[in-house]
């Protein structure tokens, strides 16, 4: 079955650690995009990446960090820089950037203790 | 930048009433709008899309959706709504502008159907 694969499903931090997000797609896509989402704000944009090798940061890439090595592979870092990182992310991947329908992943919801 | 306006963040109807949720842009140039919409406990998937020609966009499940260039709104409608369209609902725009293509979404909508 082609689609998204987020991992954990749940995932339980302590204060100050540093925690990655998993995110694979089999769909064959250029583009993928973290987003964050919260309850009342919608999903915001974290970071999105055209092709691999390549990121940019969306609308609140501050104490986050991602990296593009492999084009089926798009993993997150929530860092101790994180003001404040509980919340539910998800993992989205589209053909093209922009243009294209988007697929998402089931989501990673990240408590922070 | 780029904004989306979803100024009904919950709206509670019975079963078979009209549904109209509201959604507007803010760029003024060429856009690509959709509505994705989240079930409860499942992934957020497409409903519909406009890029160009008839500015009526028909989706899945029999919603609909006009662009109306001159109010920048892309409203989403169905004309009897189900128990089962229960979900959040959320419009979301990308700008057909080189490096600019970005996937912004609105805060949502939560749809609730009384049977």
């Amino acid at each position: 079955d082609g689609g998204i694969t987020q991992s954990p499903k749940y995932l339980f931090r302590k204060e100050g650690q540093n925690v990655t997000l998993s995110c694979e797609q089999n769909l064959n896509h250029d583009a993928m995009y973290w987003y964050r989402q919260d309850p009342g704000q919608g999903l915001r944009l974290i970071y999105y990446s055209q092709i691999v090798n390549d990121f940019q940061k969306g609308d609140i890439a501050e104490g986050y960090s991602v990296s593009r090595e492999k084009k089926e592979s798009f993993p997150l870092t929530v860092t101790s820089a994180q003001k404040n990182p509980t919340a539910f992310y998800l993992c989205a991947s589209s053909r093209e950037l922009g243009y294209t329908e988007a697929f998402f992943g089931q989501g990673t919801r990240l408590t922070v203790v | 930048a780029q904004s989306v306006s979803q100024h009904n963040h919950h709206v509670i109807l019975s079963e078979a009433a009209s549904l109209e949720l509201g959604c507007n842009y803010s760029y003024g140039g060429t856009v690509n709008l959709f509505w994705y919409v989240q079930y409860p406990g499942q992934h957020l998937q497409l409903l519909l899309k406009y890029f160009s020609g008839d500015p009526l966009v028909k989706g899945i499940k029999g919603f609909e959706a006009e662009f109306i260039k001159s109010k920048f709104s892309f409203n989403l409608r169905k004309p009897s709504v189900q128990w089962s369209d229960t979900a959040e609902y959320f419009c979301a725009v990308t700008i057909s502008n080189f490096g600019n293509e970005k996937l912004t979404f609105g805060t949502g909508t939560r749809l609730t159907i009384i049977p």
